[in-house]
């Protein structure tokens, strides 16, 4: 089955830039999309076909996918972005279908 | 708003039978996919099955086949996941979340998700 992995944390300074990578075989050619989950929280959606944004979700929140390697891209961190972060593609070629990354939490320092 | 509500918290015993569910509002329920995602304690998101609440049509992990049991009653906009026999393995807080756009196969994101409802199994 297809397997997504993203580092297990990431820490970043308040008002700077955060980089969550999801690495993938071939992940460029698929549609890559990202959630958010808030400790006790359920998981907000801020991320959608590689660079596309819900609406609602700042600007902050980018996306872009090539190669082996998706990132999600949170610019002028705020101690509000602190929280566990999970990329998500759909594997036409498993019965997996819905395949979630490993999860990064990223911590606001 | 599209929303998913979902039943409450449970405790169960280990063998026993459980159905909870995931009622949708805001949207036409019969005209997206909705599927069910595990999360168990401090772990990463598991995604379990999902189905189209306008024919039924069902799709399952490899996983989780033959473990669960995803329905849906159209009538009342409302998805189920049950369990014929718990297991202390299955304590875990399960969501529900609608494909985000309609579409005749499960193919993309999940927008929105329901609110979670955590199943505790335990002699």
């Amino acid at each position: 089955s297809y397997v997504l992995t993203q580092p297990p944390s990431v820490s970043v300074a308040p008002g700077k830039t955060a980089r969550i990578t999801c690495g993938g075989n071939n992940i460029g050619s698929k549609s890559v999309h990202w959630y958010q989950q808030k400790p006790g929280q359920a998981p907000v959606l801020v991320v959608y076909d590689d660079s596309d944004r819900p609406s609602g979700i700042p600007e902050r929140f980018s996306g872009s996918n090539s190669g082996n390697t998706a990132t999600l891209t949170i610019s002028r961190v705020e101690a509000g972005d602190e929280a566990d972060y999970y990329c998500q593609v759909w594997d036409s070629s498993s019965d997996h279908f819905y395949v979630f990354g490993t999860g990064t939490k990223v911590t606001v320092l | 708003e599209v929303q998913l509500v979902q039943s409450g918290a449970e405790v169960k015993k280990p063998g026993e039978s459980l159905k909870i569910s995931c009622k949708g509002s805001g949207y036409s329920f019969t005209s997206y996919w909705i599927g069910w995602v595990r999360q168990m304690p401090g772990k990463g998101l598991e995604w379990m099955g999902i189905i189209y609440p306008g024919d039924s049509d069902t799709r399952y992990s490899p996983s989780f086949q033959g473990q669960v049991t995803i329905s849906a009653d159209k009538s009342i906009s409302t998805a189920y996941l049950q369990w014929s026999s718990l297991k202390a393995s299955d304590t875990a807080m399960y969501y529900c979340a609608r494909q985000g756009i309609a579409a005749p196969r499960p193919n993309n994101w999940f927008d929105p998700w329901g609110q979670g409802t955590l199943v505790t199994v335990s002699s």
